[in-house]
């Protein structure tokens, strides 16, 4: 069973960078499928921020596109979210995800607690 | 960009069904999956429109039709109160869409 834990910083000030990563146990972040973040403002819905795809490609969110940075450590087994100069609309909770097994379509059956950062003025 | 609309709110009494709509463009081409958040994660209940991954109960369904995707919860629990999310993989642009989610109250 694969199992996903969010670790980083609770409080970021704002205009700095916000990183966090993703620790995967279970499956080897090398050869999974779809490894995914996505936020949730406080009292909002979900929202995609981007994703590494297996071949080695990353996907981002075009609201994010210039600030995100998705990338994998192998070694570590674990991918990382890289988000520049954030504001306090970068306040989320922000999720792992992943979908480890090929398949024909995208969706995501392994997600981590979640992790709440607070950017602050 | 792509857009999927679900109805913000629902409420159904315990032992009736639910129905949560998910309606966007070209939907019939896509695949729809649904998730159910309770407490903090959200949680994967529906893929491919219509496939129930093993641990969700038998009274959730989906379907498609058209534009609009319907997840069905029968016979309502206490437990099902929660926000659903439809989601779907645009190949185009390879980004991922959510739509907006819809609160299901037990009343």
């Amino acid at each position: 069973q694969v199992q996903l834990q969010e670790a980083g910083p609770g409080l970021v000030k704002a205009s700095e960078t916000l990183s966090l990563t993703c620790t995967v146990s279970g499956h080897l972040v090398a050869s999974g499928y779809y490894w995914t973040w996505i936020r949730q403002s406080p009292g909002k819905g979900l929202e995609w921020i981007g994703s590494k795809y297996y071949i080695g490609t990353s996907h981002y969110s075009p609201s994010l596109k210039g600030r995100v940075t998705i990338s994998k450590n192998t070694s570590k087994n674990l991918f990382s979210l890289t988000l520049k100069s954030v504001t306090a609309a970068d306040t989320a909770l922000y999720f792992c995800a992943a979908r480890v097994t090929v398949t024909n379509d995208i969706w995501f059956d392994s997600w981590g607690q979640g992790i709440l950062v607070t950017v602050s003025s | 960009s792509y857009d999927l609309t679900q109805p913000p709110s629902l409420s159904v009494a315990p032992g009736q069904t639910a129905t949560i709509s998910c309606g966007g463009a070209n939907l019939g081409t896509k695949g729809v999956h649904w998730y159910r958040q309770k407490a903090q994660a959200p949680e994967l209940v529906i893929h491919d429109d219509t496939e129930r991954p093993s641990g969700t109960p038998e009274r959730f369904s989906g379907s498609k039709s058209g534009n609009t995707a319907t997840l069905t919860i029968r016979r309502v629990e206490d437990g099902d109160e929660a926000d659903y999310y439809c989601q779907v993989w645009d190949r185009n642009s390879n980004h991922i869409i959510f739509g907006g989610g819809t609160k299901l109250t037990v009343l």
